[in-house]
């Protein structure tokens, strides 16, 4: 019954390679998140969808394409995995955009990339 | 830039002390959460302050925000070891109508038995 689930919770692989990272929430929410944990415990937002259309796309090299094929989901899909790539990236998801109002985000446990 | 800054980094307290965080941040904000995050976790939502507000109250947590010094701080009361986590700040600098949180740098709590 968790909230929001990730796959896989550990990924190793080698420069170049090309791996996709899946969420899924099973809360109903209209956003999901996609985010990247450095080293230094340093969290930044990558991109956000709200009902399956991008709604923020950071400043995130293109290798990065997220896909969200159901509000309830957004992969995470990354070519040409290079080093830097190396992170924690975590998927979120929140309800009820389009208003300032109240509003909290709910993490996955993280899918950590190991880049060799 | 980072738009949290926080301090201090680390914090190390005796279970039944209290622990402060401080967060200082640059632009106007919608609003500002606390979140915390145990090792090998996923941040877990704690408290939302919204702009027009100056204290509040959840349990034993404890959030000011100062608009005009634009900062804001966490107030765990009478901790335990399971409070032992990183704390995060986390700005809502949505302008769209959808919500982007920007986090701080975090403050890890080490309590002590």
């Amino acid at each position: 019954d968790t909230a929001v689930s990730q796959t896989p919770k550990y990924l190793v692989t080698q420069m170049g390679n090309d791996k996709s990272i899946k969420c899924e929430q099973n809360l109903g929410h209209d956003t999901m998140y996609w985010y990247k944990q450095d080293s230094k415990k340093f969290l930044k937002i990558m991109f956000s969808y709200n009902n399956k259309e991008l709604i923020i796309n950071e400043t995130v090299p293109n290798r990065f394409s997220p896909k969200s094929p159901d509000k309830a989901h957004l992969n995470l899909h990354i070519n040409s995995l290079e080093l830097g790539d190396s992170a924690v990236y975590f998927c979120a998801s929140s309800p009820q955009q389009g208003m300032k109002a109240k509003n909290i985000q709910y993490f996955g446990a993280g899918t950590r990339l190991s880049v060799l | 830039s980072q738009q949290g800054e926080e301090d201090p980094q680390a914090l190390s307290i005796q279970e039944g002390e209290n622990a402060t965080m401080n967060c200082s941040y640059k632009t106007s904000i919608n609003n500002l959460q606390w979140y915390r995050q145990n090792s090998g976790r996923g941040l877990v939502h704690l408290i939302l302050i919204r702009s027009n507000e100056r204290e509040k109250h959840s349990g034993r947590l404890r959030v000011t925000l100062d608009t005009s010094k634009k900062s804001s701080s966490l107030l765990i009361t009478a901790s335990r070891a399971a409070d032992t986590a990183s704390y995060f700040c986390a700005t809502d600098m949505g302008n769209t109508g959808f919500q982007k949180l920007v986090f701080g740098t975090g403050t890890r709590l080490l309590v002590s038995p």
